[in-house]
């Protein structure tokens, strides 16, 4: 089955600065790879996601990049803001549904 | 509207009890899923409905049982939890098949406390 792997587990950064967590993944028919964002106590929220046919996607302050080659996609995050404080999960498409990373709780100091 | 709606929101129950957490989704999907989340963790698959049909069941204990009533509907019955079972309960919903190659949305889960 896929096995997604997540770095680093935790990110502090100065408001305003950037973020970039990392992902791989085994499974190199894998094609869809989504980002969700989970604030306290609420469920994931899906910021952003990209196909396989597409090396990079960007949507206002994030963006995501894909490596097919090397099995990695990563999130960015620019210019931070408080309210981006939160776990985000990467995640990849296995027969048994989602495969989530560990998760990266970034907090972002004002 | 992406909205995938679960109550309760909060749930305390007893060993002996028996409840239902409700799960509904009106964007026309046609899987649904279970997840159990404990703190610091990412989410863990627990049943997969696909077209109304429980497709994947992972190994999930039977005092766990789900019902999908029909395509927007989904429950998860509990009766006989034990304390290691607290923990936040998330549906999702997708349009296609349970492979997931397609958005999937969470509902703001069911914080869970067995005591």
């Amino acid at each position: 089955g896929e096995n997604v792997e997540q770095h680093p587990s935790t990110l502090s950064v100065q408001e305003g600065d950037s973020a970039v967590i990392k992902c791989t993944y085994s499974d190199s028919a894998s094609n869809y790879f989504p980002w969700y964002k989970q604030e306290l106590g609420k469920g994931p929220q899906l910021i952003i996601d990209i196909r396989s046919n597409v090396g990079e996607k960007k949507d206002q302050r994030i963006a995501v990049t894909l490596n097919k080659t090397a099995k990695h996609f990563s999130l960015h995050i620019t210019e931070t803001q408080p309210e981006d404080s939160a776990v985000y999960f990467c995640a990849a498409p296995s027969v048994r549904g989602l495969s989530f990373g560990a998760g990266t709780t970034v907090t972002v100091r004002a | 509207d992406t909205e995938v709606t679960q109550t309760p929101k909060h749930l305390v129950m007893g060993m002996t009890n028996k409840k239902s957490l409700k799960c509904e989704q009106h964007m026309g999907h046609r899987a649904m899923y279970w997840y159990k989340q404990k703190a610091k963790k990412p989410p863990e698959l627990m049943f997969v409905y696909s077209y109304e049909k429980l497709s994947i069941n992972e190994s999930v204990p039977s005092r766990f049982s789900p019902e999908c009533p029909n395509s927007s509907l989904l429950n998860l019955h509990l009766h006989a939890l034990q304390p290691e079972d607290s923990a936040l309960y998330l549906c999702a919903s997708s349009q296609g098949p349970s492979n997931m190659n397609t958005e999937a949305f969470f509902g703001q889960g069911t914080r869970l406390t067995v005591v």
